[in-house]
């Protein structure tokens, strides 16, 4: 069983720039949500992705995008870079969407926005 | 709304018990958890309580919710220096999302 992988480790981008970045979900797995981590605080919620459909969404605005693939894997995307999108992203897979309550956390992907 | 608090470091000696706090203001959450970050990774999910429980055990970890006062506390018996990392509670009034505090640094001194 594989667990969460996320690509790349590290990225850096200029502001007004677009990211995309990615996420494997466990093996089993067809959920994924993606938090931002700003240094010194703890996640906050993106949005989810189950069976491929938008499941919930955080207070972000809508230059923050997402898909979800059939095999469950997802991307992020973030058009419009600002500084303050310098962030740790961490995507988190579980099972049952909605229902799920055991979320598991990839290694993320540290984004850095000059 | 949500709004997860906890203090912001700990120190122990290897050996002793560490407990560390936290508490909530969503008294609809169904699960409360703590996940473990060490530096440079992503969240390691410890343990986790349903919120008709008040206690938890598993090995190591206990944890203790009070649902009244919105209280929940994470206890570590015999810490050792590996236990040393971030801890966050995190609250989930809807499955589909989690709530954080801004985490807990533990330092173990050996």
């Amino acid at each position: 069983e594989t667990g969460v992988t996320q690509s790349p480790t590290h990225l850096i981008k200029t502001r007004g720039q677009q990211v995309t970045l990615r996420c494997s979900s466990q093996s089993g797995h067809n959920t994924v949500s993606w938090y931002q981590q700003a240094l010194g605080q703890g996640p906050q919620f993106i949005f989810q992705y189950y069976r491929e459909e938008e499941n919930g969404r955080g207070n972000f605005p809508p230059r923050f995008s997402g898909l979800q693939f059939p095999n469950y894997s997802s991307e992020l995307n973030v058009n419009a870079l600002e500084l303050d999108d310098s962030a740790l992203y961490l995507c988190a897979s579980s099972l049952g969407g909605g229902s799920s309550y055991e979320q598991y956390f990839g290694p993320g992907t540290r984004l850095t926005v000059t | 709304g949500e709004d997860v608090e906890q203090s912001l470091f700990l120190s122990v000696r290897e050996g002793d018990s560490s407990v560390i706090n936290c508490t909530y203001t969503d008294s609809s959450s169904t699960y409360l958890y703590w996940y473990k970050q060490e530096p440079g990774a992503g969240l390691q999910l410890l343990t986790y309580i349903f919120s008709n429980m008040d206690m938890k055990q598993d090995q190591r970890l206990t944890v203790l919710l009070n649902k009244k006062d919105k209280h929940l506390s994470l206890r570590i018996a015999d810490t050792q220096t590996g236990d040393s990392a971030i801890y966050f509670c995190a609250e989930s009034p809807r499955a589909n999302n989690l709530f954080f505090g801004t985490g807990t640094r533990l330092t173990v001194i050996p």
